[in-house]
């Protein structure tokens, strides 16, 4: 199993809501990644969960909160967000190396958010 | 902290042509240097890769090339097929982190 699987594909959400998106890995891989991609930008790296801690947190405003309940989830959970977040939320997940470095970051086919 | 450079933001080939995509680096600690390609509304697929203790690397029609003097791998495609057509992200990494940082991307379109 290569595969990462992100749900939900597609999410709508008001200013107000409270939604989550989640994602699922079988591939025993310890790091696993969030990144938010705006149209036709690069991925940009939002958090890092390394043995489920949290290892990385590229200065994301609080609305955005994540989290990793074992080590095959990783959601990241929205609270008043706002129009400008609207953007493919891509999880990805690797392996981890002795040197933290070992390679292929697999991705999921990312949540695609809308916020109204 | 680190930076990856990306050029040309957009390249047209015609069908058959070579292309050609430099990236620049600028943390001297990367050492893992990874190509994906990103189809419209897909997600970034890795397409090759390479480490810093190897100067290229060649998979079917596509090469990577790495200078580490001078902190820049390209990406090499032969005898481009529409099929190649896509967005191309490169990314460096270093040992001791978990942190992937992507170029800007080029929009590859290949002319048929």
């Amino acid at each position: 199993d290569t595969e990462v699987t992100q749900t939900p594909k597609h999410l709508v959400m008001g200013m107000t809501n409270k939604k989550s998106l989640k994602c699922e890995q079988h591939m025993g891989h310890r790091a696993m990644y969030w990144y938010k991609q705006k149209a036709k930008k690069p991925p940009e790296l939002m958090f890092v969960y390394s043995y489920e801690k949290l290892s990385i947190n590229e200065s994301v405003p609080s609305r955005f909160s994540p989290e990793c309940p074992n080590s095959s989830l990783l959601n990241l959970h929205l609270h008043a967000l706002q129009p400008e977040d609207s953007a493919l939320y891509l999880c990805a997940s690797r392996r981890v190396g002795t040197d933290r470095n070992t390679g292929e970051l697999f991705f999921g086919e990312g949540s695609r958010l809308t916020v109204l | 902290g680190e930076n990856v450079e990306q050029h040309p933001s957009t390249l047209s080939v015609q069908e058959g042509d070579s292309a050609v995509i430099k990236c620049t680096y600028s943390d001297s600690a990367s050492n893992y240097f990874p190509w994906y390609k990103q189809e419209l509304g897909k997600r970034p697929q890795l397409i090759i890769d390479i480490r810093s203790n190897v100067g290229e690397k060649k998979d079917q029609r596509i090469a990577v090339t790495l200078n580490k003097t001078a902190k820049h791998f390209s990406l090499h495609i032969t005898e481009t097929q529409p099929e190649d057509s896509a967005v191309y992200f490169c990314a460096a990494s270093g040992s001791g982190t978990y942190k992937y940082i992507f170029g800007t991307g080029t929009r590859l379109k290949v002319l048929a």
